[in-house]
């Protein structure tokens, strides 16, 4: 069964620090993965994905991760977190094939971000 | 162009009682998903429609919960009667029909089960 761990519950760091949150998963097959924020009172916005190619992923807002399948690991990075970044991250993987995008999730990872 | 949008936001109902969460999807978007999220835990998939028709129920706990999506449109998910554990975030996604579409996510629908 596919499972994703996020091992980090919870980071705190400095405005302008560099960032970089974990993911490993588990999965029978090539997956799609993803990495999505929520930030309060707002639903899940993807960050950035990856489904085949280059290995390290730009996304939004200045993000990218880098997809190592040695390690079944695809960790998310920034070079200079704005206190905006403050929210809740989620990985997630879903099957590569076909339109149905059932996504298993991690337990996420709150962001906290001191000025 | 409007995204997917849940209603309500917030729900507070006693045990015993049912509930009914709506999920607006976006315009054009045959698939629907349901998905939970208990306090503190991962993101759980609930189920599946392709426009009017479940495709997958796997995730749903129980058969106090029911899923409709009337002709294509919006969907309800329907709790009832509510216990305790149902307490949680149900988010709503929708995506296009196609390889490699993105899947876009509601702000969800805090319930909480006292």
């Amino acid at each position: 069964a596919q499972s994703v761990t996020q091992p980090d519950i919870h980071i705190t760091v400095s405005e302008g620090a560099s960032l970089e949150l974990r993911c490993n998963y588990s999965y029978g097959a090539t997956p799609y993965l993803f990495w999505y924020v929520q930030s309060p009172g707002q639903g899940l916005q993807l960050l950035l994905k990856y489904f085949s190619g280059d290995t390290l992923v730009q996304g939004i807002k200045g993000f990218e991760a880098e997809f190592k399948r040695s390690q079944s690991s695809f960790n998310l990075r920034k070079p200079s977190v704005h206190w905006s970044d403050a929210a809740e991250y989620f990985c997630a993987v879903g099957p590569l094939s076909g339109s149905a995008r059932q996504l298993t999730f991690g337990s996420g990872t709150q962001l906290t971000v001191l000025p | 162009e409007a995204g997917v949008t849940q209603f309500p936001s917030h729900s507070v109902i006693e045990k015993g009682q049912t509930v009914t969460l709506r999920c607006d999807p976006i315009s054009g978007h045959d698939n629907l998903y349901w998905y939970r999220r208990v306090m503190g835990k991962e993101i759980k998939f609930l189920l599946h429609f392709v426009k009017e028709s479940k495709q997958d129920e796997s995730g749903m706990p129980n058969n106090r919960f029911l899923a409709e999506r009337t002709g294509g449109t919006y969907s309800t998910l329907k709790v009832q009667p509510a216990e305790l554990e149902d307490s949680g975030v149900y988010f709503c996604a929708s995506s296009q029909v196609g390889q490699n579409t993105e899947a876009f996510f509601g702000q969800g629908t805090r319930l909480t089960v006292v």
